[in-house]
Parts: C-alpha cells; sequence; structure tokens
C-alpha cells in the first residue's frame, strides 16, 4: 500500500465551483499533514496544514480525520488562478523531517 | 522575501559522469534538503542535513550521492556517476527548525541524463 495516495483527477471545474480533493496515508502513527500546491514545472508551495479540528484560510479549507487516517482539502469559488496540482504531504513517524508526498490530485478551473 | 536559490537551472550530462547540484538556503536556516521528482511523478525525499551531517537518507540516496555545507551559504548535492535513471528534477528545501517547521523549496535543477 502506498505511502499516501491521492486521485491523479483531473478534476475539471467552472469558475465559482466547490471542489474537494480526498487523500489517505498508511502509516498511523504520521505526525503532521500538509497540503502543497505545485503548478506545472515549479516547486512544491505550502498551501496550509490539516487539523483534526479543521484549518480554514479563506477559500481553503483543510480537515484530519485520524481514525480514517483521510485528509481532504476543499476549495470554494473556485479561481482560474487555483488551476495547479495539489500535493497531499505526510511527516511520517520514522522521521521528523522528511516530507512524504503523494502523487497530487490535478485541478483545471475553467472561465 | 527570502528564498533558496539554485543553480544551474538545467543540467545535461552523459551517463557516468559527476554532477554537482548547487543550492542556497535561506540565510538563518539550520535544516536542508534534498528531493527529486521524475518527470510524471511523486516528489520523493532523498536526505536531510543538520549540523553540517546527514540526519536522515532515503533508500533512493546510495553511495553515487553526497551532499555537503562547503561553506556558509552553499548546500551541494553530488551524483559521482550519473545513470539515466537520475534524469528527474532536484529540489532543494530548507526550514528554520527542523521538524513541523515549513520547508521552503527552492525552483529546483532539472538533470538531463543522454
Amino acid at each position: 500500500r502506498k505511502e499516501v495516495e491521492q486521485d491523479p483527477g483531473p478534476f475539471n471545474v467552472p469558475e465559482g465551483a466547490t471542489v474537494a480533493f480526498n487523500c489517505t496515508y498508511s502509516n498511523s502513527a504520521s505526525q503532521s499533514f500538509f497540503w502543497y500546491r505545485q503548478d506545472c514545472r515549479k516547486e512544491p508551495k505550502l498551501l496550509m496544514s490539516a487539523y483534526s479540528s479543521g484549518n480554514e484560510d479563506g477559500r481553503f479549507t483543510a480537515q484530519l480525520n485520524r481514525a480514517s487516517q483521510y485528509i481532504s482539502l476543499l476549495i470554494r469559488d473556485s479561481k482560474l488562478s487555483d488551476s495547479a496540482t495539489y500535493l497531499c504531504v505526510v511527516i511520517p513517524n520514522t522521521g521528523f523531517q522528511k516530507l512524504v508526498f503523494g502523487t497530487g490530485t490535478r485541478l483545471l478551473v475553467s472561465p | 522575501e527570502p528564498e533558496v536559490t539554485q543553480t544551474p537551472s538545467h543540467q545535461v550530462t552523459q551517463m557516468g559522469q559527476e554532477v554537482i547540484l548547487r543550492c542556497v538556503p535561506i540565510s538563518n536556516h539550520l535544516y536542508f534538503y534534498w528531493y527529486r521528482q521524475i518527470l510524471g511523478q511523486k516528489v520523493e525525499f532523498l536526505v536531510s542535513f543538520y549540523n553540517n551531517e546527514i540526519s536522515e537518507k532515503s533508500e533512493i540516496f546510495d553511495d553515487q550521492f553526497s551532499v555537503e555545507r562547503p561553506d556558509g551559504s552553499n548546500f551541494t548535492l553530488k551524483i559521482r556517476s550519473t545513470k539515466l535513471e537520475d534524469s528527474a528534477m532536484y529540489f532543494c528545501a530548507s526550514s528554520d527548525r527542523g521538524g513541523r517547521d515549513e520547508q521552503f523549496f527552492g525552483p529546483g535543477t532539472r538533470l538531463t541524463v543522454l
């Protein structure tokens, strides 16, 4: 089983739509959970952390469900500029420093 | 805003040659990392470096790879004898305090091995 699994998409949505991405992780003792954004051929950039209590930042909400080992990202009122690949990232308990990435979910927002 | 820089942006080399990829981390950061991303695949951890030594490395980071912080600003990744399968984007990252602290990524070096 992969450490971090994501639906690769692409998700094609119109501007203004709400879209949700999901991710599962295999190591129940994982420490920290993030969503990163990666534009084509660019470096990953931290979008936000995911917590059990939820984390909302403007149009973006990240949620962690430890019992189900599941992380979600909700984007409301999608913009054209949201088009990118969204990477689910976990810090496993085996090391406090390495980031373990999922393969990413591609989002395409159209006018 | 401080940023991680990497040189060169693109490196083309022949199989069996040595390459050195260079990174300048954010100046007050103490933890340094290398990741790679083969085209169309996920980002993979290679190595982390703190206090002038490797703190963690992946299975990918075999004897062909080495890292060094030769001075107070640069952080390098050396591949001793490149293979075709080393072709990838290599990202350097740095963080202030390690652990769960945000890792800031450089723009990457695209390595092409012919």
